[in-house]
Formats: C-alpha cells, sequence, structure tokens
C-alpha cells in the first residue's frame, strides 16, 4: 500500500510552546490529507480536513486558530499544536488519500505522540 | 451521535479459528466501508474495503460482508492467527463529506495460540 510518514514519531514540550508535526506521502501525491487525534482507549477523531493550495476544514469544536494546518505542496502537510497545553497532550495521526487509487482509501502515517509538561 | 459502532470493545478466538467482528452504522448515506488494524502507537494498517454497491469482498484470509437493510458490517479472519491480535477499526464514507471517514470505537483481537 502507498506511505505515509510522520514526523516527530513522539515530542515532548513544555506548556506554552508550539509544537509542529510533519506528514508526507512518501509515494504519490495526495490533493488531501486528514488529521486525527486519538485519546487512549478510544477512537480516532478528525481534526480537520487538509487540501492542497486552500484552507483546512476542521471539525465541529476544533479551534482552528490552536491548530494551524498548512498543505503546501502534493505530498506534505503540516499541524501545528500553538501555546500547547497538558491538555493537547494526545497521538495525533495524518492520513492521505492516494490519487492513483480507490479515492476511498485513506493512508494512515505512524503517529505522533505529544506530551505537553 | 456515534454513527458508527462497534459494540463489542474486545474479542478473544483461539488460533487457527475464525474471528468475526462487527460493525453497525446509522447513516444511509455511507457508500464506502473500510476495516483498519492498528496497533498501540502506530497508525492504523488499511485491510480491506468495500463499496455499498457489494455484499462481499475477500482478499486472502480476510473477508467482508455488508448487508444494507441492517445497516451492519463485518469482518471476518480465518484461519486467525497470534499475529492478528491488534485493535481492529470499522470505518465508512459519506460520499457528501468530501471523503472524510467517520470511525468506530474499534474492537481489540486477542488470538491465543
Amino acid at each position: 500500500g502507498a506511505v505515509v510518514s510522520q514526523h516527530p514519531s513522539w515530542v515532548i514540550c513544555k506548556s506554552g510552546t508550539s509544537v509542529k508535526i510533519e506528514c508526507r506521502s512518501l509515494d504519490f501525491q495526495a490533493t488531501t490529507m486528514f488529521w486525527y487525534r486519538q485519546f487512549p482507549k478510544q477512537s480516532l477523531m478528525l481534526m480537520a480536513t487538509s487540501n492542497e493550495g486552500s484552507k483546512a476544514t476542521y471539525e465541529q469544536g476544533v479551534e482552528k486558530d490552536k491548530f494551524l494546518i498548512n498543505h503546501a505542496s502534493l505530498t506534505l502537510s503540516t499541524l501545528t499544536v500553538t501555546s500547547a497545553h497538558p491538555e493537547d497532550s494526545s497521538f495525533y495521526i495524518c492520513s492521505a488519500r492516494d490519487q492513483r487509487l480507490a479515492r476511498e482509501t485513506q493512508y494512515f502515517g505512524p503517529g505522533t505522540r505529544l506530551l505537553v509538561l | 451521535d456515534q454513527q458508527v459502532k462497534q459494540n463489542s470493545p474486545s474479542l478473544s478466538v483461539q488460533e487457527g479459528r475464525i474471528s468475526i467482528l462487527n460493525c453497525d452504522y446509522t447513516n444511509s448515506m455511507f457508500d464506502y466501508f473500510l476495516w483498519y488494524k492498528k496497533y498501540p502507537a502506530e497508525g492504523p494498517t488499511f485491510l480491506i474495503s468495500i463499496s455499498s454497491i457489494k455484499d462481499k469482498n475477500e482478499d486472502g484470509r480476510f473477508t467482508v460482508f455488508l448487508n444494507k437493510s441492517a445497516k451492519h458490517l463485518s469482518l471476518h479472519i480465518v484461519p486467525s492467527q497470534p499475529g492478528d491480535s491488534a485493535v481492529y477499526f470499522c470505518a465508512a464514507r459519506s460520499y457528501n463529506q468530501g471523503g472524510k471517514l467517520i470511525f468506530g470505537q474499534g474492537t481489540e483481537l486477542s488470538v491465543k495460540p
């Protein structure tokens, strides 16, 4: 299947700092990428849909000024958690849709574990 | 409102037997369904999918069945192997919602040797 990478795989930061997470599609182009977060023992919750060259679409309840998304190229989307607080600690996962294949199938990155102290 | 539900949080099966994971949904606009496998601290891995115009799709040991009238789908794994032990998520897509997936809560499968 298609390969999606994320960087960093884990990060620990102090409260009040900003953290940037990168999501890359390695062997395909993706006009659309998705950002999810997962709390322990819970399902994946969609945060936003990232569209190349345009503004992201955020799900209800997700603060767009808190979670900045940039999709500057067909292979890279970034999520920046601004002024992170302990409640932002979570597992963040991105996914990308391979334009060459069935549009419905999303391929996921390995995730980024964020711990805010 | 949980549009996709996996009512069994866990399932334990003996190696070599069949594993059946179930998923129910409420939104009749869903037109594509997917199953993902996930290990702790890793991203989900795509397993198999099915379009709403079909009732069965098979790929090796994995078969997905869709019953549209009951708004129910299931994933069959046969024979089950210890390496299949993981959390399985079903997901559904609505064609009029920009391709985003709605995930169930997940079922943790444990295959015992």
